[in-house]
């Protein structure tokens, strides 16, 4: 059954302190791993798609990365509104397009 | 260009009651899936609509019904509630794909509507 693990579950940085989440999946088949962010009462916002390893995208201070098991979502130079829960989500190769599943997610505080 | 609305934003229930809860997709997109989502969990896959059919079902108990209409907005019915099913349940809508394509889909997600039981 595929299964994804985020690690930490809370995370705190001071403004501009770098650090880097963690999710590790197992999966029989990858068709693409999502990053997604998620506000306090919000829905998910989606970050990026990763589809194989050794791949690597950005967007502003979000650097997000993929080997065989795990993926990393780099974090540089955070601001106090990248506070939120970043979820991790793999779809899976043999179940078609709608099915994510998901992690616990890691919830960031980035403190001023 | 609207993106996915969900009604209601809260609701609260006794055990035992019915509730619908209410999606309309994305601009231009035609599938609806909907997911439940826990306190400090991640969410979880209930069911996929397409062309006003269940393509695809995650673990979840008959209760659990869903409708798609002619316009790709689609309802998620839970009869006899229990307190488990307090969550966030997450509407997203993406273009359907067929198994043999390439590539992922990425879905776009409501605010949710917030169910409490008591």
């Amino acid at each position: 059954e595929d299964q994804v693990t985020q690690s930490p579950e809370a995370l705190r940085l001071q403004e501009g302190e770098s650090s880097s989440l963690n999710c590790s999946y197992t999966v029989s088949g990858l068709r693409g791993l999502f990053w997604y962010r998620q506000d306090p009462g919000k829905g998910p916002e989606f970050l990026f798609t990763l589809y194989s390893a050794g791949e690597e995208k950005e967007k502003e201070r979000l650097k997000a990365t993929l080997t065989k098991k795990e993926s990393f979502l780099h974090i540089t130079a955070p601001k106090p509104e990248d506070s939120a829960t970043y979820l991790c989500a793999v779809q899976e190769l043999y179940t078609g397009f709608q099915k994510l599943v998901f992690g616990t997610g890691t919830r960031l505080l980035v403190s001023p | 260009d609207a993106g996915v609305t969900q009604s209601p934003t809260h609701l609260i229930k006794t055990r035992g009651q019915q509730v619908t809860l209410r999606c309309s997709p994305k601009s231009g997109h035609d599938t609806v899936s909907w997911y439940q989502q826990a306190l400090g969990q991640g969410p979880q896959f209930i069911f996929q609509y397409y062309e006003e059919e269940e393509r695809q079902r995650g673990n979840f108990p008959d209760r659990f019904s869903g409708h798609q209409f002619p316009n790709y907005s689609s309802e998620l019915n839970v009869n006899a509630l229990l307190l488990g099913d307090s969550a966030l349940y997450l509407c997203a809508s993406s273009l359907w794909r067929g198994q043999g394509a390439s590539g992922a889909n990425v879905l776009t997600f409501g605010a949710g509507s917030r169910l409490t039981v008591l």
